[in-house]
């Protein structure tokens, strides 16, 4: 069965800093790949997606992700963080090539010092 | 514009009773889905339809039910057989197999 992990609960950084949030998923063919951003007591918001092509990806906000199929992983990552970016981050994976589903990691959650 | 409009936001029960959560979209988009949202557990897949009258139990379907009479409309009830109701409850939408879902911006469910 397909799953995602996020090994980051939280993770901290200052502002300015380089941020990379992990992570992994569990899948036997080509994945469909996702990272949401939630901010508190609010809906998801789609940052990225991977289908195929080329392994780095750009997203909204200043965010890219790299997909190497040979450590199973998809990191986000952004080179300089704001303050606005504090909020709680999903990664996703689609359920198989027939499926609606999307399976949901843990997420992390992301505070940023002044 | 177009989006996915949960009502209420907060809403309070007595347990023991059952209460409806609304879920509204005018994306146009065929499949909707409930997820549930706990601290530290990510989302958890409740039901989910692709097609008007048709609906699928996800994960955690014990103790919930739900209607999809309209493309446009995804109720969500949450029964008394539920054990552990409150909890944020996120509703989405999507256009076909594995594609980006887009969503509400949720209701908390406080059960007391």
């Amino acid at each position: 069965a397909q799953s995602v992990t996020q090994p980051d609960i939280h993770i901290t950084v200052s502002e300015g800093a380089s941020l990379e949030l992990r992570c992994n998923y569990s899948y036997g063919a080509t994945p469909y790949l996702f990272w949401y951003v939630q901010s508190p007591g609010q809906g998801l918001q789609l940052l990225l997606k991977y289908f195929s092509g080329d392994t780095l990806v750009q997203g909204i906000k200043g965010f890219e992700a790299e997909f190497k199929r040979s450590q199973s992983s998809f990191n986000l990552r952004k080179p300089s963080v704001h303050w606005s970016d504090a909020a709680e981050y999903f990664c996703a994976v689609g359920a198989g090539d027939s499926s609606y589903k999307l399976i949901f990691g843990s997420g992390t959650r992301l505070l940023v010092r002044p | 514009d177009g989006g996915i409009t949960q009502s209420p936001k907060y809403l309070f029960r007595k347990e023991g009773q059952n209460v409806t959560l609304s879920c509204e979209q005018n994306l146009n988009h065929d499949a909707m889905y409930w997820y549930r949202q706990d601290p530290g557990q990510g989302l958890r897949l409740i039901y989910y339809s692709q097609i008007v009258n048709d609906f699928q139990k996800g994960d955690i379907a014990e103790g919930y039910s739900v209607s999809r009479e309209k493309k446009e409309s995804f109720p969500l009830t949450v029964t008394s057989a539920q054990k552990n109701p409150t909890a944020f409850y996120l509703c989405a939408s999507g256009t076909y197999a594995n594609s980006p879902l887009h969503f509400g911006n949720g209701t908390r469910l406080t059960v007391t």
